[in-house]
């Protein structure tokens, strides 16, 4: 398996508190993507990243923010989380070498639960 | 935005039987690539099509990428208790712009083996 982690694995929290998840690559990978899944949605973008620094919104993105300061770390916060951001959550990560084919590999996911 | 539907969202067989899950895309793909997921873990990467008409097997894993690169499936032939898992299928953007390796997924197809 590629080096990612997520952390925490698992995290139980209150309507309206902050959360941070995190991921941590040892790849080197240049793009890196938080993903959400949910039953009957398979896996939704939420942000994503194409360098230090570097990120953009994908399809669910309301309500995370993320930031990117070092290669190997991508952040994904929820400001006020509400029931709604209970779910699965993956980070992956791509080389970019391969104009954008390459393949995703994934971290082993965090389940937050929202109460 | 591009949408990826997948069929059908449940599959019961039997030890020894066939199993086919389909892929639509309502834009034309650059690429399209297949992961599964076993119970309680995360996607794992199977394999990438990105050819018209495209066929590549894996044992008794047969994928196919449809002519015009809007459809795919995946045909596993005497499925075994092995297999049993989320088949997820997801597209990457045609090209034309940096797509930053970004995949839309379909919902998923979860499969069950009875032995």
């Amino acid at each position: 398996d590629a080096g990612i982690t997520q952390s925490p694995r698992h995290k139980v929290t209150e309507t309206g508190t902050p959360v941070t998840l995190r991921c941590h690559q040892t790849e080197n990978h240049r793009y890196m993507y938080w993903y959400r899944q949910d039953p009957g949605h398979g896996l939704r973008l939420i942000h994503y990243s194409y360098g230090v620094k570097d990120t953009d919104k994908g399809e669910v993105s309301d309500g995370y923010s993320v930031s990117r300061s070092k290669t190997e770390d991508f952040l994904l916060t929820l400001e006020s989380a509400t029931s709604s951001q209970t779910s699965v959550y993956f980070c992956a990560i791509s080389e970019a070498s391969r104009g954008g084919r390459a393949e995703q590999f994934f971290g082993p996911g965090t389940r937050l639960t929202v109460l | 935005g591009q949408q990826v539907m997948q069929i059908p969202q449940y599959q019961h067989v039997q030890e020894g039987e066939d199993f086919t899950t389909y892929c639509n895309s309502s834009t034309t793909l650059s690429n399209i690539q297949w992961y599964k997921q076993r119970p309680g873990g995360h996607p794992v990467f199977l394999i990438q099509l990105v050819k018209s008409g495209e066929v590549k097997k894996q044992k008794r894993l047969t994928f196919q990428f449809g002519e015009a690169k809007k459809n795919s499936s995946l045909h596993i032939t005497a499925t075994q208790t092995t297999d049993v898992g989320t088949y997820f299928c997801a597209g990457g953007a045609n090209a034309g712009g940096t797509s930053y390796g970004k995949l839309t997924f379909g919902q998923g197809t979860i499969l069950t083996v009875h032995p």
